[in-house]
């Protein structure tokens, strides 16, 4: 069965950098685009990014751009999302989650990581 | 600010039926683009409860539906039960081929 694993809880000091993986199995990772949510404490979900395993093509929310880094080692069917800078605000859960397409309307998350907390504090 | 609105909070008695709003624009419902709807639990990961616009998953309740009209969705939930006490996100897709969410709504069983 497909399962996304995501690695443990991180916690960083402001202008530090976190590296959150997601490793998938019961299925080939190349086969589908891996997206990134994030949600804080008491928030909602916000969509961060998506990486095209099979070429490493990606689209970042504007918001991150210049911050987020999104790489695959297919090698070991494993994705990562890179945060740099980071800020209390930053403080979330972070989920990769399998994105399904359909057609060039339908986009849906199937499969999600059990998310990843961040903590930003100095 | 999320760029879909749904409202904060909706609530019902257990077996009423209660609905949630999703409302969007041209550039994303407006533009073709199907809705999706998810049920988050306390402390778990979002779980896809109805896709394109009106399916569900196996294993989904066919109390739960999905409607799409224009730029706006709703998710409907008929013969509300306990268990139903969750977070519910609606999902789509903007022309920056980028993913949109609304901000959740929470909904209570009274």
């Amino acid at each position: 069965q497909v399962q996304l694993v995501q690695s443990g809880a991180e916690v960083k000091k402001p202008g530090a950098s976190v590296k959150v993986s997601c490793k998938a199995s019961g299925y080939t990772l190349t086969g589908y685009y891996m997206h990134w949510v994030r949600q804080a404490p008491g928030q909602g979900l916000e969509w961060m990014g998506w990486i095209n395993p099979n070429h490493s093509g990606t689209n970042f929310a504007e918001k991150f751009q210049g911050r987020v880094t999104m790489t695959t080692d297919t090698s070991i069917s494993t994705a990562y999302m890179e945060l740099s800078r980071l800020r209390p605000d930053d403080t979330a859960v972070y989920y990769c989650a399998r994105v399904i397409k359909k057609g060039t309307s339908w986009y849906y998350f199937d499969y999600w990581g059990q998310g990843t907390l961040v903590t930003v504090s100095s | 600010q999320s760029v879909l609105t749904q409202p904060p909070s909706v609530s019902g008695a257990p077996g009423q039926r209660v609905t949630i709003s999703c409302t969007g624009s041209s550039s994303n419902i407006g533009a073709g683009y199907a809705v999706h709807w998810y049920q988050q639990l306390p402390g778990t990961a979002p779980k896809l409860l109805i896709f394109g616009d009106v399916n569900r998953p196996s294993g989904v309740p066919d109390r739960f539906s999905g409607s799409k009209s224009g730029t706006s969705a709703s998710l409907a939930i008929t013969g509300l039960q306990a268990e139903d006490e969750a977070d519910y996100y609606c999902q789509s897709y903007d022309n920056n081929l980028e993913g949109v969410f609304g901000g959740g709504t929470k909904v209570t069983v009274l």
